[in-house]
């Protein structure tokens, strides 16, 4: 069973840092593109970041490039990202998703962790 | 960047009804397109890939169809697990982008 767990989800001041981690199990994880997505509260759903299986390709959304870095561990099935520079406009749900195939459709989600931006 | 349009915002039905969604692309997709339902407070289930690919375990009243820019998610006959938001997300390009989301709310 594929089982995907975040963590690392706090309360930061605007301008700090935090950063997730997502645990994946029951499934070769080394094999699959790994994402990040995340949903402000009220809101739809919002792409973060994408990496490659190997991890030698990432990519992000425009609202985080330059300040969030996506990377994993292959031999440890984990996912991170490093998120830096925080803003208001940051808080939201992060979910960690699995790529379906060698595709970027999302066939498996985690539980979410929350991340609130505030002074 | 390519943006996607989801019609309408809020739907209301009852048990039984035949329901359509729309989702509309700025550019062509082809059919490099999903569906995902969500409930509130809960993880967005994936439903349909490549336009109209039903995922496993699926029910099979969901049905997906189009290519290019106009796609639909249809439920043939709604049921009162269905009441969600249902979500469209092109995955032809970075960055990747999702539909603002359609609410199916009990008429």
């Amino acid at each position: 069973e594929v089982q995907l767990v975040e963590s690392g989800g706090d309360l930061v001041q605007p301008g700090g840092s935090l950063r997730l981690s997502c645990a994946a199990s029951g499934f070769t994880f080394s094999n699959y593109k790994m994402n990040w997505v995340r949903q402000a509260p009220g809101k739809g759903l919002e792409w973060v970041s994408t990496i490659l299986s190997s991890g030698d390709g990432t990519y992000y959304g425009d609202s985080v490039k330059g300040r969030f870095i996506i990377s994993r561990d292959n031999p440890k099935n984990t996912l991170f990202l490093q998120m830096n520079s925080l803003r208001a406009e940051d808080t939201a749900v992060y979910y960690c998703a699995k790529a379906r195939d060698g595709y970027l459709s999302f066939d498996y989600w985690g539980q979410g962790t929350l991340v609130t931006v505030s002074s | 960047d390519i943006q996607m349009t989801q019609s309408p915002s809020t739907l209301s039905a009852s048990v039984g009804d035949r329901v359509t969604i729309t989702c509309r692309a700025s550019q062509s997709i082809s059919s490099w397109l999903a569906w995902y339902q969500q409930k509130p407070g809960k993880v967005p289930k994936f439903l349909i890939y490549k336009a109209s690919s039903l995922e496993s375990g699926v029910p099979s009243r969901f049905s997906g169809s189009g290519s290019g820019t106009e796609f639909t998610l249809t439920i043939s006959s709604l049921q009162p697990d269905d009441f969600a938001s249902y979500y469209c997300q092109q995955y032809k390009s970075y960055p990747l982008t999702f539909g603002g989301g359609t609410k199916v709310e009990i008429k």
